[in-house]
């Protein structure tokens, strides 16, 4: 089974409209964490938001919002007023324990993001 | 501060030639990883060290991939007689034990 989803291969925006991209996962480990980073075309990986599986509130981090719903193991990036910038592509990602000492992170598909003027 | 930085950034290379692919991590990071992205797909776990040791090399496909970190810093991965399906992007990632994960550029490697 997929560990992380991404059933969105591309999605459209307005620039300053706001913009969700979804993510699902599989773990039975109680303690994980969920990532989100965005790939530009130059293809560095640039580290956005964070949300640990214990965590009560969900995270945010600037224009990022993570909307965390447990028992739907989603974990969702909103993007607010986005802006040209923010074409890009998006990968979820999980870190848990079973992966081993490494705490590898594994990855979805990813979401190519297009933000229109 | 300086983040991840990876040598070189493309490189290619004819099948069965030897590559070394380096990446200098963010300083005081403990923790080093190397990915293996193929395009259209997120990156896959290649090889995990913390310090100078391979803590964990479970990702590493076949016995011609190898990396070492000999003074738990700067990391090179090896490749031995490439072929054509190991062109993709690597990219190596640096975090202080058990934190966030911050990649470098990448290095996009060609064999022809």
């Amino acid at each position: 089974a997929q560990k992380i989803t991404q059933t969105q291969p591309g999605m459209f925006v307005q620039e300053k409209e706001a913009v969700t991209l979804d993510c699902t996962y599989d773990t039975s480990d109680p303690s994980y964490g969920l990532f989100w980073y965005k790939q530009p075309s130059s293809g560095e990986m640039i580290f956005l938001i964070y949300q640990g599986s214990y965590d009560q509130q969900n995270a945010t981090e600037g224009r990022y919002s993570l909307n965390f719903q447990k028992a739907r193991k989603s974990a969702n990036l909103v993007i607010s007023a986005s802006q040209l910038g923010d074409s890009a592509m998006y990968f979820c990602a999980m870190r848990e324990p079973s992966s081993g000492s490494a705490r590898q992170l594994t990855f979805g598909s990813g979401t190519q993001l297009t933000v229109l003027p | 501060g300086a983040g991840v930085s990876q040598t070189p950034s493309n490189k290619v290379t004819e099948k069965g030639k030897y590559v070394e692919l380096r990446c200098d991590p963010i300083s005081g990071h403990t923790a080093l990883y190397w990915y293996r992205q193929s395009l259209g797909q997120g990156p896959e776990f290649l090889i995990y060290f913390q310090g100078t040791g391979a803590a964990d090399d479970s990702g590493l496909p076949n016995d011609r991939f190898f990396a070492v970190r000999p003074e738990g810093s700067v990391s090179t991965l090896k490749i031995q007689r490439t072929e054509r399906g190991d062109s993709a992007m690597y990219l190596c990632a640096s975090s202080p034990s058990g934190g966030t994960q911050y990649f470098g550029p990448g290095t996009r490697l060609t064999v022809l």
